[in-house]
């Protein structure tokens, strides 16, 4: 069955600390691994990963893919309490084309205090 | 990327009814997809939305409890029907491009 694993499921750090969430999977036909912040009801995305060893950044997030580990970091630096939220990690797989489905792990519940 | 509106933002809604949802993409999308989140859990896939014809459905949903319409390739519909409490949850709608997956604002449904 396919799965996709997030760790740790929640946690709490002050504004400035560095933080680093995990994503492991096990898939069939992997395509690529997707990052996105979820604060309400719409996940925003963030980041897409398809090749290993190539760090994605975007100001004080970046991302990066170990495809022979199978699994993904997303680091946050200098945290603020805007970056409070639920991230998640999901999988696109499948065979068929350029067309895929995502499988979506629980999230990381960040929250940064003042 | 696109932008997907969704609509409603929420509804209240009484049990044994049924409620409709949109999702309009304002650029052509090669794929749809209809996902439910239950309070405190992930994003679980419901169907993929198929122009045209009927929707794929992922173990656990059937056509009859969520019938899906997509028309055309940037519109699509999921009705949640004959609703219980189990039926609340957060309903999203994402579209995929070439530019990745982006997700509809999300229906927040209550049942009582």
């Amino acid at each position: 069955e396919d799965k996709v694993v997030q760790s740790p499921l929640s946690l709490v750090v002050h504004e400035g600390d560095t933080v680093t969430l995990n994503c492991s999977y096990e898939v069939t036909n992997f395509r690529s691994l997707l990052w996105y912040k979820q604060e309400k009801k719409a996940p925003t995305f963030l980041f897409m990963l398809t090749s290993s060893g190539i760090e994605k950044k975007s100001g004080r997030l970046s991302s990066i893919l170990d495809k022979k580990e199978l699994f993904s970091i997303l680091n946050i630096t200098a945290t603020q309490t805007g970056d409070s939220a639920i991230y998640l990690c999901a999988v696109g797989f499948g065979s068929g084309g350029s067309n895929y489905k995502l499988t979506f792990g629980k999230g990381t519940l960040l929250t940064v205090n003042p | 990327s696109a932008v997907i509106s969704q609509k409603p933002s929420r509804d209240i809604c009484q049990r044994g009814t049924s409620l409709t949802i949109q999702c309009q993409v304002d650029s052509q999308v090669t794929m749809m997809f209809w996902y439910r989140q239950q309070p405190g859990q992930s994003l679980t896939l419901i169907a993929t939305a198929n122009q045209g014809s009927e929707a794929t459905y992922e173990s656990g949903f059937v056509i009859d409890k969520f019938p899906i319409s997509r028309p055309n390739l940037t519109f699509s519909t999921l009705t949640v029907s004959n609703m219980s409490p189990e039926d609340s949850s957060i309903y999203l709608c994402s579209g995929m491009g070439t530019y990745g997956y982006t997700f509809g604002s999300g229906t927040r449904l209550t049942v009582v």
